[in-house]
C-alpha cells in the first residue's frame, strides 16, 4: 500500500534561516501533496499543497518542490521566525485528494531566536 | 465559527464501554474523513464517505469501529467495547469535491 517516509524527525534552526523537510513516497500514482503544520494542542492546519502536473509552487517565504521520478518532494520554510516552531506533516493521495491522504511521521521544527 | 466542529473534545471512558464521537464538517463539504493520531505519529487514515456514501474503510478497522454520515452532513464514530489501545486523538475532516481537506480540533480518547 501507499507509504510515505518525512525526514529529519527533528530539526532546529535559528531565526532567520531556512528549514528544509523531505518526504518519498512508494506509489508512483499518487498526484496530490499537501503540507500540514501542527501546533501542540491544535488541529492540523494546511499550509501549502501541490499537484503532480506541477514542479513547485511557492507561498510567501513557504515553497513546495516535487520530483515525480524520484518520487520526492520538499517544504522550504526561508527567513525562520518562532512562531513557525511546530509539528509538521507530509502527505501524499491518489485521485487528486479525492480520498484518503497518507501522512508521514512528522518533523518538530524548532525555531531559536 | 465556520470551521470542522468536533464533539466532545475530551472522552474519558473505562475498557469495554462503547464511546460515540460527533463530526460537523463545513456546510458546503460534501466529502468527510475520519483519522486517528497517536502521539508523535501523523494522522491515520479510518474512513471517509462522500454525501451519506461510506466509499472506504481502513483494512486496519476493527470491526468495533464504525461511521454513520445519515443525512450527508454531521457523522458520527463509534467505538464498542473499547480497548486501551483506542486511546488516541480522532480527527475529522471535510473537503469539497475532493479539494483541500481541513481538519477539526479532534476528540481525545483516553480508555482506562
Amino acid at each position: 500500500g501507499e507509504n510515505v517516509e518525512q525526514h529529519p524527525s527533528t530539526l532546529s534552526v535559528q531565526e532567520g534561516d531556512s528549514a528544509v523537510i523531505k518526504c518519498t513516497y512508494s506509489d508512483s500514482a499518487s498526484n496530490y501533496f499537501p503540507w500540514y503544520k501542527q501546533e501542540l494542542g491544535k488541529r492540523p492546519q494546511l499550509i501549502i499543497d501541490i499537484r503532480s502536473n506541477v514542479g513547485e509552487k511557492k507561498d510567501q517565504r513557504i515553497a513546495v518542490t516535487l520530483n515525480k521520478t524520484a518520487k520526492h518532494f520538499s517544504l522550504h520554510i526561508t527567513e525562520t521566525q518562532p512562531e513557525d516552531s511546530a509539528v509538521y506533516f507530509c502527505a501524499a493521495s491518489l485521485s487528486g485528494g479525492y480520498n484518503k491522504l497518507i501522512f508521514g511521521a512528522g518533523t518538530r521544527l524548532a525555531v531559536h531566536p | 465559527d465556520t470551521g470542522v466542529s468536533q464533539n466532545p473534545r475530551h472522552k474519558i471512558t473505562k475498557r469495554g464501554q462503547n464511546v460515540t464521537f460527533r463530526c460537523d464538517p463545513i456546510s458546503e463539504h460534501n466529502r468527510l474523513y475520519w483519522y486517528r493520531q497517536t502521539l508523535g505519529q501523523g494522522p491515520e487514515f479510518l474512513t471517509y464517505f462522500q454525501n451519506e456514501a461510506q466509499l472506504e474503510k481502513s483494512r486496519l478497522l476493527s470491526d468495533r469501529f464504525s461511521a454513520e454520515r445519515p443525512k450527508g452532513s454531521f457523522s458520527t464514530l463509534e467505538i464498542q467495547r473499547t480497548e486501551q489501545g483506542d486511546s488516541a486523538m480522532y480527527l475529522c475532516a471535510s473537503s469539497l469535491d475532493g479539494r483541500e481537506q481541513y481538519f477539526g480540533p479532534g476528540t481525545r480518547l483516553t480508555v482506562t
